[in-house]
């Protein structure tokens, strides 16, 4: 089974732009590993905001998108908004399983 | 939209049993892959496995380090998906979410606080 690997914590300005990333241990991630990003506030169940890569969920603010970047699925936030701040993962498709990265923790200061 | 909503969760005795459920709306259940992920306190998620909808002959997939303790199944006639959970241990306690994450479908239920202690 893959271990996904994310950056443990970022810092943002207000109104900046940042990307995080998510590598597999396997290999490259691809669309073939249908990659999600999720949002998550403290006490709150997950937001899903990315799926299948690049696709923004309706709910989703506009200022976030996907992609892949080099070898990783990437997230992109910019723009970055206080109520940015929250933690986020990513979930790929491997080996007939999924697995979610360790996450990554956005600080907006 | 999909609303879920867990069920079943409290406290049990390391090395017992518990079987949760999830209960759909708002969308033919029969047509849902439905997952199960769980987050212990203070720590990231982690995907447990999940249901494939009946165009899939409600196949099931599992996270290898859990394969054998937890089972998927569901009963559409209830709109229900349930995670039976065997041997737990102190490290099973976490909020435990059941979701409809697959291609447009991104939807949590709010989660529900499994502990296991004695």
């Amino acid at each position: 089974q893959a271990v996904v690997t994310q950056e443990p914590s970022l810092t943002v300005s207000p109104g900046g732009t940042v990307t995080l990333t998510c590598a597999s241990s396997t290999g490259p991630v691809t669309s073939g590993h249908f990659p999600y990003w999720f949002q998550q506030k403290p006490g709150q169940a997950p937001l899903t905001l990315i799926h299948e890569t690049n696709k923004k969920h309706s709910w989703a603010p506009a200022r976030f998108s996907g992609s892949l970047l080099g070898d990783k699925a990437a997230l992109t936030l910019s723009g970055a908004q206080p109520e940015d701040e929250a933690d986020y993962y990513c979930l790929i498709s491997s080996g007939g399983a999924r697995v979610f990265g360790g996450g990554t923790k956005l600080t907006v200061l | 939209d999909v609303q879920l909503v867990e069920s079943g969760a409290g406290l049990v005795q390391p090395g017992g049993s518990l079987r949760l459920s999830c209960e759909a709306s708002g969308f033919t259940f029969s047509d849902l892959f439905i997952d199960w992920v769980r987050q212990p306190p203070g720590k990231g998620l982690e995907w447990i496995g999940r249901s494939k909808d009946k165009a899939y002959n409600y196949g099931t997939e599992y996270a290898a380090s859990l394969k054998g303790r937890f089972t998927i199944s569901r009963d559409d006639s209830k709109n229900s998906l349930f995670l039976q959970m065997s041997s737990l241990q102190t490290e099973d306690t976490a909020v435990y979410y059941c979701a409809a994450i697959r291609g447009v479908f991104g939807f949590w239920g709010r989660g529900a606080l499994v502990t296991v202690s004695s």
